[in-house]
């Protein structure tokens, strides 16, 4: 079965600042990666997602991931964040596998909290 | 330009109660799913279904019902409701396709008195 993890539950960051977050993932056999966002009191929206090709993905609102298949990762980036980028971001899969469908597997959250 | 309409947005019930999630879609997407959101546990997936009659079981089915009568609709039926069934539920949809988007509804919170 397939796992996701993501390492940190909270990651408080200063407005302008840089952030990353941290995404393994476990699975025997090759997968699909997606980030999506959810804003406060809203569903989840796509921000990034890697198929195929290259490493680093660039996604909406400035926001880039880079996968490393020997590290099983696939972090999120940002260089300089806005207030408006507090949310909580997920991390998810889905098995390059077609009967697996388009099941996600998603990971915990992580909450950022832009400050001023 | 609706997208994944999910009613109500929020919801008490009292233990041994039924209700039903309604989620609709305008998108025309065969895929459509619905997950539970708990603190710390991201989302797990409840029950989905690729097309209209057919619908399976997610990772967490157990006190849930499903079923699709049309491509639209996707109605999570609880059936005697427990507290530990208190979270958020989302409803998503996409097209068929390991790559697909999922667009997500607003979700419902739920509260198991």
């Amino acid at each position: 079965a397939q796992s996701v993890t993501q390492l940190d539950s909270q990651v408080p960051v200063f407005e302008e600042a840089p952030v990353e977050l941290r995404c393994n993932y476990s699975s025997s056999v090759s997968v699909y990666l997606f980030w999506y966002v959810q804003y406060p009191n809203q569903g989840l929206q796509l921000l990034l997602k890697y198929l195929s090709g290259s490493t680093l993905v660039k996604g909406i609102n400035g926001f880039e991931a880079e996968f490393n298949k020997s590290q099983t990762s696939f972090h999120l980036r940002k260089p300089s964040v806005h207030i408006s980028d507090t949310a909580e971001y997920f991390c998810a899969v889905t098995l390059m596998i077609k009967a697996a469908g388009n099941k996600l597997t998603f990971g915990g959250g992580t909450r950022v909290l832009v400050k001023p | 330009n609706a997208g994944v309409t999910q009613t109500p947005k929020f919801q008490v019930l009292k233990t041994g109660q039924s209700m039903t999630l309604q989620c609709a879609q305008d998108m025309n997407h065969e895929y459509m799913s619905w997950y539970r959101q708990d603190p710390g546990m991201g989302l797990r997936l409840i029950h989905y279904s690729v097309g209209a009659g057919i619908t399976d079981q997610g990772e967490v089915p157990n006190g849930y019902n499903v079923s699709r009568s049309t491509t639209e609709d996707f109605p999570l039926r609880l059936l005697s409701a427990a507290p530990s069934q208190t979270s958020v539920y989302f409803c998503a949809s996409s097209y068929i396709g390991l790559n697909a988007e999922a667009f997500f509804g607003q979700g419902t919170r739920l509260t198991v008195v």
